[in-house]
Parts: structure tokens; sequence; C-alpha cells
């Protein structure tokens, strides 16, 4: 079955550029969209954007400044990159398949906590 | 921007017992509805997709229902297992896909 892992620093510092990517398993990247999903702390999920193979993307309008999702289909991953992080950017991120005949997000990572922090 | 109002914010249940859990959408979002269930240290899992169909795998005691802006995840029969965060997030209007901010079901 379909697996995701997320990998990349734990911590950055404020002003910085947050980079996680995200290893899919078990199936290919070039169907579904792939999306990334944040938890702060005591708050609720929040969806960051999504990516298809063909290129396109979409983004969270409260973060689209900032963010850009890609994938890279020959190994099989997609990545996030958020720029100028700070405090609030404090999270664990989860990485999604987009599931588009379900109309959910059927498979998650495990996520990895990132920290701002200087 | 749909907002998504979950109540209550807390649920405290014992094993064994009924669990209605709500979810209301600040404008209608037909049946694209999606609930998850979160455990601690755990990613969310998808139960429910297109407000009341249970994703593979999912125990019957997990149903849905609603449409519009009125939407209710119910547990039959709560499980130990079933004690964890529930989220619903709608699937009409985007960007941005959004969630509620959970229901948190705990042991009484």
């Amino acid at each position: 079955q379909v697996q995701l892992q997320e990998s990349g620093p734990g911590l950055v510092k404020p002003s910085e550029t947050l980079s996680l990517t995200c290893t899919v398993s078990g199936g290919s990247i070039t169907t579904y969209y792939w999306s990334w999903i944040r938890l702060p702390p005591g708050k609720g999920l929040e969806w960051i954007g999504y990516a298809y193979y063909s290129g396109s993307s979409n983004y969270n309008p409260s973060l689209k400044s900032r963010v850009t999702i890609s994938l890279d289909t020959s190994k099989n991953q997609f990545s996030l990159k958020l720029s100028s992080v700070t405090a609030a950017d404090t999270a664990m991120y989860y990485c999604a398949r987009d599931h588009n005949i379900l109309n959910a997000f059927d498979v998650w990572g495990q996520g990895t906590m990132v920290t701002v922090s200087s | 921007e749909i907002v998504l109002t979950q109540s209550p914010a807390t649920l405290s249940l014992s094993p064994g017992e009924r669990a209605t859990l709500s979810c209301r959408a600040s404008q209608s979002v037909s049946t694209y509805l999606v609930w998850y269930q979160q455990k601690p240290g755990q990613a969310p899992r998808l139960l429910i997709h297109d407000a009341s169909n249970r994703a593979t795998g999912i125990p019957v005691r997990f149903s849905g229902s609603g449409s519009g802006t009125d939407f209710t995840l119910t547990i039959s029969s709560l499980e130990p297992e079933d004690f964890a965060v529930y989220y619903c997030q709608q699937r009409s209007n985007w960007p941005p896909w959004t969630f509620g901010q959970g229901t948190k079901v705990e042991i009484k």
C-alpha cells in the first residue's frame, strides 16, 4: 500500500526558508494530487497547498506568497518550501495524498515537527 | 473562505456510550464534507467522505450524516480505541480546503 514519509530540519531560524520533502512509496506520484497540511500547537489543521505531476499547483491564499510545492517524479517525492518563516509557522507538518475520487486526503505521512526559533 | 465550527470542543463519555459530534459550515458545502480521526502521535485517519460514506476498513459503528451546512458524526458505541480528536473538512469551495477546530472525545 502507499506510504508517505516526511523529512527535513526540525529547527528553522526566523526569516529563513523551511524545506521539507515527502517520499512516496508503494505507488506512483504521477497519479493523484499531493498536499501539505500543518497542525500548529493548540490549533486546528491548516491546508497549505497541493501539486500535481502536470506542473499545476494551488495554495492557501493566506500562505500563497511564501509557499512553493513541487514534485520530483524521478525520485517519487514532493517538497514544500515556505519562506520568511516566523514563530507562527511552528507546527507539525504532514504530507498527504489527495484522492480526487474519494474527495478526501486518504493517505497521510506520520508528520514532522518544525520549530521556528533562533 | 468557508469556516467550519465543530461542537462540542470536548466530549466526555464512557466506553459503550454513543458519541454525537457536530460540524457546521458557514455556507452550504452540499455533501462535500469529510471526517478524520487523529490519535496522539499519529497522523489523521480518513473516516468518512462525502458526508456519509465510510472509508475502507472503517468500522460500521462510525456513521456520518447531513448536507448543506449541518453535519453529524456518530459513533454508536465507543470502543477504547475511539478516544481521539475528530476533525471535519469541507471539499466544496477552494482554495482553501478548510478544517474545523476539532472535537476531542475523552474518557469520562
